[in-house]
């Protein structure tokens, strides 16, 4: 079974400040990981993911995410935030196949200026 | 042009009612799931559909039914309203077949169901 952690359920942060929201994961086979984000009252978009190759993934927003496979995780970094990424974020595992994403509680980020 | 699109976005009605969320996409993906979202933002799977085969069906109470009439669209029909059955319901879609599943999913906007 997967499951994943996310220590932090909310994040607050000066604009411009850099950010990391924590992420670990647990499953006993290959992961595929994702992180989506929920703007208030709106669906979930993709941020990002790591399917392979590469363990540094980066977003079209400067975003970018690290698998770390020894220390099982995949935090989320952006080195200068702005009002607009207040937000949900979730990490999520899947192992492909039929199995579904496994979401973690999900991150609040609250930008301030 | 929406790929997952789902309606109703906003349901308020009374308990002991039935009620139905209705879910397309064009994406031409194989798999539809529903997910449920809680006021404390946790999401948690309720079902999953493969080309109309219902592949998971997570502990939910049988006052929930999807219908999946084609491998585009995902129905959740709900008997009997109750009050802990308000929440956000998100629609989602993805290819699992043809060795391209990497369980990304696409979600809709989700629809919020108020149960009074």
């Amino acid at each position: 079974a997967q499951s994943v952690t996310q220590l932090d359920s909310q994040v607050p942060v000066f604009e411009e400040a850099p950010v990391e929201l924590r992420c670990n994961y647990s499953s006993s086979v290959s992961v595929y990981l994702f992180w989506y984000v929920q703007y208030p009252n709106q669906g979930l978009q993709l941020l990002l993911k790591y399917l392979s190759g590469s363990t540094l993934v980066e977003s079209i927003n400067g975003f970018e995410a690290e698998f770390n496979k020894s220390q099982t995780s995949f935090h989320l970094r952006k080195p200068s935030v702005h009002i607009s990424d207040t937000a949900e974020y979730f990490c999520a595992v899947s192992d492909g196949g039929y199995s579904t994403l496994t979401f973690g509680k999900g991150t609040m980020l609250l930008v301030s200026p | 042009d929406t790929a997952v699109s789902q309606t109703p976005k906003y349901l308020v009605t009374q308990m002991g009612n039935d009620k139905s969320i209705k879910c397309e996409q064009n994406l031409g993906h194989d798999t539809m799931y529903w997910y449920k979202q809680d006021s404390k933002k946790f999401l948690k799977i309720m079902f999953s559909y493969n080309n109309k085969e219902l592949i998971i069906n997570e502990t939910v109470p049988n006052r929930f039914s999807p219908k999946s009439p084609d491998k585009a669209h995902l129905n959740l029909h709900i008997n009997s309203l109750e009050l802990g059955d308000s929440a956000v319901y998100f629609c989602a879609s993805s290819q699992v077949g043809r060795g391209s599943n990497t369980g990304e999913l696409f979600f809709g906007e989700g629809s919020r169901l108020t149960v009074l």
